[in-house]
């Protein structure tokens, strides 16, 4: 079946870099994505990665996948006080189907 | 550049009541998706449409039922509301060839008092 997990909270420093993980459970996955999403707001896609790839970088985004371990995750650079949102993690899979699983959603909180 | 569009953005009911919500995917998507996220929860799969055609279905109650329409937009109808029906509600979209990206529209909140 299909079981996505993260941490619920992060905090950071502005400037520090922050590191979202995830872990999922079914080794059929194709795609992997990071979605964020702001207070009573809609999902906002980051980033993806392809299951065959190990890392992709975006600016100041960089995407880890580990398939062996199946963990993913979603390193922040330079985090400013606009990345305090919540961050979910999801994957698709191989069976046929377009729907996305998603994880539990990590809390990040920049402090200033 | 267009977005997918969801209507209403906010929609109070009382329970037993009903509800249709509505989604207009980006120009040229044939592919639309509903997910629904409860109060602190992550966003769980409902129902998808390819081509007007059901396509997945995940784990939406038999109380609502949906369907896509000639011009791809889509609704979602929500019958025998209940108080756990209470959640946001997004509709995403995406070319029914692209293994890509899911746009999501902004959400409607539904409240059920």
């Amino acid at each position: 079946g299909e079981d996505v997990e993260q941490s619920l909270f992060l905090s950071v420093r502005e400037g520090d870099s922050s590191v979202i993980n995830c872990t999922y459970t079914d080794s059929s996955s194709t795609y992997l994505y990071w979605y964020k999403q702001e207070p009573g707001a809609g999902l906002q896609l980051l980033t993806y990665i392809f299951s065959n790839m190990d890392m992709k970088q975006d600016q100041r985004l960089t995407v880890l996948l580990n398939k062996k371990d199946k963990h993913l995750s979603l390193r922040i650079a330079d985090t400013q006080t606009g990345d305090s949102a919540i961050y979910f993690c999801a994957e698709r899979l191989q069976t046929g189907a377009n729907n996305l699983f998603f994880g539990t959603g990590t809390r990040l909180t920049v402090i200033p | 550049a267009a977005g997918v569009i969801q209507s209403p953005r906010h929609l109070i009911k009382e329970k037993r009541e009903t509800a249709t919500l509505k989604c207009y995917p980006i120009p040229r998507h044939d592919t639309v998706y509903w997910y629904q996220q409860g109060p602190g929860q992550d966003p769980q799969f409902l129902i998808s449409f390819y081509e007007k055609m059901q396509s997945d279905k995940g784990s939406i109650p038999d109380r609502f039922s949906a369907q896509q329409f000639s011009d791809y937009h889509s609704e979602l109808n929500m019958s025998s509301l209940e108080l756990g029906d209470s959640a946001l509600y997004f509709c995403a979209s995406n070319e029914g060839s692209s293994y890509n990206e899911q746009f999501f529209g902004p959400g409607t909140r539904l409240t059920v008092l």
